[in-house]
């Protein structure tokens, strides 16, 4: 069983689309994440909801916009793609918030690749 | 601002042999910091974490100390395996703000 899915693995678009990743946990856990990833393997934290509730943005455009209709559920729309949104995203969910108060584990999904052209 | 430098940024080295990757970072407060392995096209996967007081932490052939007064980490590889070849990538945690702050990776490469 895949703990933490994403869909689709590969999203390839043309600017000005809008588009939308899903992302699905299995593991019971309160708090969901997304993460972008550059060409450089850079991790970037951009979102975090814990009990459905925003709890981390960090500064991203606003054509970006969390979904999360239930616990298990955080999906990620894109508005208006540009070229520099070409990244990998992940998906990843913790017990609890992996923070400074608490030390749960983070587990992640295998990531989708966007790519904008 | 808070920062996390890891070296080398890449490492090829021969199967059986051991390694160890480095982690500075100048986050404070300090709450706990993480080592992740992610394989090529795969998300991260957690091997360690390390709370303050600990100096040292193992899992399996990967051992992780920590010097939380010079704020530097290591992971140490032991009998390196094919397997190994990945990214290991060093997050550092900021106490009471829980800001997670990641580092840019090492590359990892084990030839048989």
């Amino acid at each position: 069983d895949t703990a933490v899915s994403q869909t689709p693995k590969y999203l390839v678009t043309q600017m000005g689309n809008d588009k939308s990743i899903k992302c699905e946990q299995n593991l019971g856990h309160d708090t969901m994440y997304w993460y972008k990833q550059d060409s450089k393997k850079f991790l970037k934290i951009m979102f975090s909801y814990n009990n459905k509730e925003l709890i981390i943005n960090e500064t991203v455009p606003n054509r970006f916009s969390p979904k999360s209709p239930d616990k298990a559920h955080l999906n990620l729309h894109i508005n208006s793609l540009e070229l520099g949104d070409s990244a990998v995203y992940f998906c990843a969910s913790s017990q609890d918030m992996a923070g400074a108060f608490s030390y749960y584990e983070q587990y992640f999904g295998p990531g989708t690749r966007l790519t904008v052209t | 601002k808070n920062q996390v430098e890891q070296s080398p940024q890449s490492l090829i080295i021969l199967e059986g042999k051991n390694c160890t990757l480095q982690c500075n970072y100048t986050v404070s407060p300090f709450s706990n910091l993480r080592w992740y392995k992610q394989d090529t096209g795969r998300g991260p996967v957690s091997l360690t974490i390390m709370t303050f007081s600990e100096n040292t932490k193992s899992n399996g052939r990967y051992t992780a100390t920590l010097d939380a007064d010079t704020k530097q980490s290591s992971l140490h590889i032991t009998a390196s395996q094919l397997s190994d070849s990945a990214s290991y990538i060093c997050v550092v945690i900021e106490g009471g703000n829980e800001k997670l702050t990641f580092g840019t990776g090492t590359r990892l490469t084990i030839i048989p």
